[in-house]
């Protein structure tokens, strides 16, 4: 059965700080990894990540994928009490599946 | 552009009765998703549409959910005899192709409440 972990299902850290999130998967014919930020209602896109090694930037995020290990991370450098939010992380196979998502508090 | 509009943005209805949720995506996305999510939750996928097709229905929890898309482009999750269980929001998403592509954009979703 396909499966995505995330970890730590939740975290707080102190403005300033840098954080790492987690995402193993075990999917069949792995297409592709994605990165979601969940404030309120809807997730919004962070990142697609589909070949290993390969880290993806976008400002003070960054994301790398190791297709061999069978996982992501996400980190969040000088982290701001605006990047509170609950980060998803979806796997795309023969079915897309998420995991139930880090909750990030970032205290000021 | 327009994004992914969701009606109605809240619904509470009485147990037993039945709910539509309409899904509009984005102009020329092919592909559409539902996704619930319950209070403290993880997304739950529900279904997926390529075009008025649904290859992936293995999310639907039970007989009593179902979903259609007409002319590629609007969508209606119907739920029949709701029960308590049923609250959650729902949400949906597009994408301009399918799921290989898989860069989802998300609507504001449709909190429901079943008393």
């Amino acid at each position: 059965e396909d499966k995505v972990v995330q970890s730590p299902l939740s975290l707080v850290v102190h403005e300033g700080d840098t954080v790492t999130l987690n995402c193993s998967y075990e999917v069949t014919n792995f297409r592709s990894l994605l990165w979601y930020k969940q404030e309120k209602k809807a997730p919004t896109f962070l990142f697609m990540l589909t070949s290993s090694g390969i880290e993806k930037k976008s400002g003070r995020l960054s994301s790398i994928l190791d297709k061999k290990e069978l996982f992501s991370i996400l980190n969040i450098t000088a982290t701001q009490t605006g990047d509170s939010a609950v980060y998803l992380c979806a796997v795309v196979g023969n079915k897309l599946v998420f995991g139930a998502g880090t909750i990030l508090r970032v205290k000021s | 552009g327009a994004g992914v509009s969701q009606s109605p943005s809240n619904k509470v209805t009485e147990k037993g009765k039945d709910v539509e949720l309409r899904c509009d995506p984005i102009s020329g996305h092919t592909a559409l998703y539902w996704y619930r999510q319950s209070l403290g939750q993880g997304l739950e996928f529900l279904i997926y549409f390529q075009g008025n097709s649904a290859p992936d229905k293995s999310g639907l929890p039970s007989d009593r959910f179902s979903a259609e898309r007409t002319g590629g482009s609007v969508s209606t999750l119907t739920i029949q005899r709701t029960q308590q269980e049923d609250s959650a929001v729902y949400l949906c998403a597009s994408s301009p192709l399918g799921l290989e592509t898989s860069e989802q954009y998300f609507g504001p979703g449709t909190r429901l409440t079943v008393t």
